[in-house]
């Protein structure tokens, strides 16, 4: 069965870093691009970013270049999502989802929460 | 960055009845491969997206089929045959043949009438 699990979400303060993993499973993770797609509260989906398969291309949302950094470990099947200098306008749930474009697997999604 | 425009934002239909929702690009989702990349996802209340349709009309395992996708170029349509009380939520549609970005539309909010 093919799983992924977020982690790492919060309450972080305009400004600040925070980190989110997604754990994957069940499917031959070196295999497929992977992405991070948020939602705002009570707003729609926006994609943020994705990864290649062995991590040689990366892609970005105008609004969060040079700010997000996606990156995976293969050998540990996981994929995170660094996210500095954060603003309030990125509080939302950050869903991991597989695939090239985000196809059937998503994550539960791990809520960033970004207030003072 | 390829927009993506969807009606009705708001959808209320009686149990029974059927349903459509129109999605339009403000340009050709035809792929160089000849595909065309144009999905179809349905979020529950306090669920996570669930893919429905995959290029334009093939339905995922497990998907009843009162559900279909159809279109092409810019304008596609999802429609469900007969709407059950499971159906409500949030469907958007996205594109993936112009990327990055991949874009959705900004949502049509099903309830029952």
């Amino acid at each position: 069965e093919v799983q992924l699990v977020e982690s790492g979400g919060g309450l972080v303060q305009p400004g600040g870093s925070l980190r989110l993993s997604c754990a994957a499973s069940g499917f031959t993770f070196t295999t497929f691009w992977m992405n991070w797609v948020r939602q705002a509260p009570g707003k729609g989906l926006e994609w943020v970013a994705n990864i290649k398969e062995d991590g040689s291309e990366k892609y970005y949302v105008d609004s969060v270049k040079g700010r997000f950094t996606i990156s995976r470990d293969n050998a540990k099947n996981s994929v995170d999502l660094q996210m500095n200098s954060l603003r309030g306008e990125d509080t939302a749930v950050y869903f991991c989802a597989r695939g090239n474009p985000p196809g059937r697997y998503w994550g539960q999604g791990a809520l960033v929460t970004v207030s003072s | 960055d390829v927009v993506i425009t969807q009606s009705p934002l708001s959808l209320p239909v009686t149990l029974g009845q059927p349903a459509s929702i129109s999605c339009r690009s403000s340009q050709s989702l035809v792929y160089s491969d000849g595909n065309t990349y144009l999905n179809w996802f349905q979020q529950r209340p306090g669920q996570s997206p669930r893919r429905l349709i995959y290029k334009v009309s093939n339905r995922d395992s497990g998907v009843p089929d009162r559900f279909s996708g159809s279109g092409s170029g810019t304008d596609f349509t999802l429609e469900i045959s007969r709407v059950e009380a499971e159906d409500v939520g949030v469907y958007y549609c996205m594109q993936g043949t112009h990327w990055p970005p991949y874009t959705f539309g900004q949502g049509t909010k099903l309830e029952i009438k």
